[in-house]
């Protein structure tokens, strides 16, 4: 099963942004999936928010701000959600996903802490 | 609207089994598969498998083949998953997930939009 890797944590002030990333192995290009995203806060499920694979082809989940919007790093092999205009209720775990073949896999997830 | 809403929590002793359900409200039970994930205390998520309400079949985790079982009661919109020989390891809050598939021209999207409360299981001797 691969591992997607998230850093476990990110920092930033209201109103600036945080870029959280998804690094996928070697062996699985990230520019043929679709990464999906979902920010979890504490004692509740975790909520879907995006996703993307390419400029022409994302989504927005429904009621989802536009301030949180996704994009890839082909050079890196990575995922990236950016959140902008951070807002106090931005506080949350985000996971990434992808299905890589007959089964989902999570990245290990992002703490993002609004200073 | 759209509701999962899944049974209580659970503690059982290792080497039993539990099963948990999740009851659908607000949209067509057979419409869509339901998924499960689980997460330990401070951990991140983990898929454990699918099931389509509609044919009953099912995908499994390579972790979890011949532990897990996913059923449904479509007469009353319910899900549920059982987990067998249950060890500490097992201890975590289990989730239902409404998986939504979409069409996106050659390609398909399929991500969890609705997920249930949560069910905490507790595997302790």
């Amino acid at each position: 099963q691969p591992v997607l890797t998230q850093p476990p944590s990110s920092s930033a002030s209201p109103g600036e942004s945080a870029r959280l990333t998804c690094t996928l192995p070697s062996d699985i290009n990230v520019g043929s999936y679709n990464i999906y995203w979902y920010q979890q806060k504490p004692g509740s499920p975790p909520r879907y928010l995006l996703y993307y694979y390419s400029d022409s082809d994302k989504g927005q989940g429904s009621g989802v701000p536009s301030r949180f919007s996704g994009s890839k790093d082909a050079s890196a092999n990575t995922g990236i959600l950016l959140i902008s205009g951070l807002q106090s209720e931005d506080e949350a775990d985000y996971y990434c996903m992808i299905w890589p073949s007959n089964a989902y896999v999570f990245g290990t997830g992002t703490k993002v802490t609004v200073l | 609207q759209v509701q999962l809403v899944q049974s209580g929590a659970e503690v059982k002793k290792p080497g039993a089994s539990v099963k948990v359900s999740c009851k659908a409200s607000g949209y067509t039970f057979t419409s869509y598969d339901i998924n499960w994930v689980r997460q330990a205390t401070g951990q991140g998520l983990e898929w454990m498998g699918w099931m389509n309400p509609n044919s009953g079949n099912t995908g499994y985790a390579q972790k979890f083949q011949g532990r897990v079982t996913m059923t449904r009661n479509t007469s009353i919109s319910t899900a549920y998953m059982e987990l067998s020989s249950l060890r500490s390891e097992d201890t975590a809050v289990y989730y239902c997930a409404r998986g939504l598939r979409v069409v996106q021209g050659a390609r398909i999207l399929y991500y969890f939009d609705y997920w249930g409360q949560g069910t905490l299981v507790t595997v302790s001797s």
